[in-house]
């Protein structure tokens, strides 16, 4: 199975800060059709995950510009360049390119 | 706009079987997969399977290959995820979640969940 692991595990943040969340993959992503498939999902306080970011990079509908998605070889950043009170919860990544999907053991984001 | 309703939480016992439905609206139902996840307390997601609402073929982890089996009815817009020989392990928060994309044949991801369904292990 593709293994991911995220860091930080817990993440406080000042409103206003910036905030960086990494994930590895103990292989490549990238699939045949160009794609990368790993995705970045929230689980607020008492909610179902929502989808982030798909394919490595896209933003999934609705979802606020302050939020990016990048990649380096098997390294993944999810960043907030401008954390507001209500992106407290538990961010998670998931590989997609192999089954079983795997998720990361998720980063709890906090406000200080 | 898509919504998904799951049923309510269970109680069983170790041993015993759970159905999960997921009731679909907003949308064209055979037109997606569905695919089902789990959260046990404290741990990380975890990843069931996904079901082809369409045709009904079905993918399952290794890890539960032969106790989990998704079905559907497209009559309902309903798809169910049924575990048996149920350990307290088995007790988590069961999700189905639609991917983002018709057509989309498991891979893609999910951009629609359902609110959960506590199923508790417990003599």
């Amino acid at each position: 199975d593709i293994a991911v692991t995220q860091s930080p595990l817990s993440l406080p943040v000042t409103p206003g800060e910036p905030a960086s969340i990494s994930c590895r993959s103990t292989q490549s992503l990238l699939h045949s059709n160009g794609y990368t498939y790993l995705d970045w999902y929230v689980q607020k306080p008492g909610q179902s995950p929502q989808l982030l970011i798909y394919w490595g990079s896209y933003r999934a509908s609705g979802v606020p510009d302050r939020f990016s998605g990048s990649e380096s070889g098997t390294d993944f950043t999810l960043k907030i360049s401008l954390v507001e009170a209500d992106d407290v919860g538990v961010y998670y990544c998931m590989q997609t390119l192999q089954t079983p999907r795997t998720f990361g053991q998720g980063t709890r984001l906090e406000i200080k | 706009q898509v919504q998904f309703v799951q049923s309510g939480a269970e109680v069983k016992k170790p041993g015993a079987s759970v159905k999960v439905s997921c009731k679909a609206s907003g949308y064209t139902f055979t037109s997606y997969t569905m695919q089902w996840v789990r959260q046990a307390p404290g741990q990380r997601l975890e990843w069931l399977g996904w079901i082809n609402a369409d045709n009904g073929n079905t993918k399952y982890s290794q890890k539960f290959q032969g106790r989990v089996t998704f079905s559907r009815d497209t009559s309902a817009n309903t798809a169910y995820m049924e575990v048996s020989s149920l350990t307290y392990e088995d007790t988590a928060v069961y999700y189905c979640a639609r991917e983002n994309f018709p057509q989309c044949g498991g891979d893609c991801p999910l951009d629609c969940w359902g609110q959960g369904t506590l199923v508790t292990v417990s003599s």
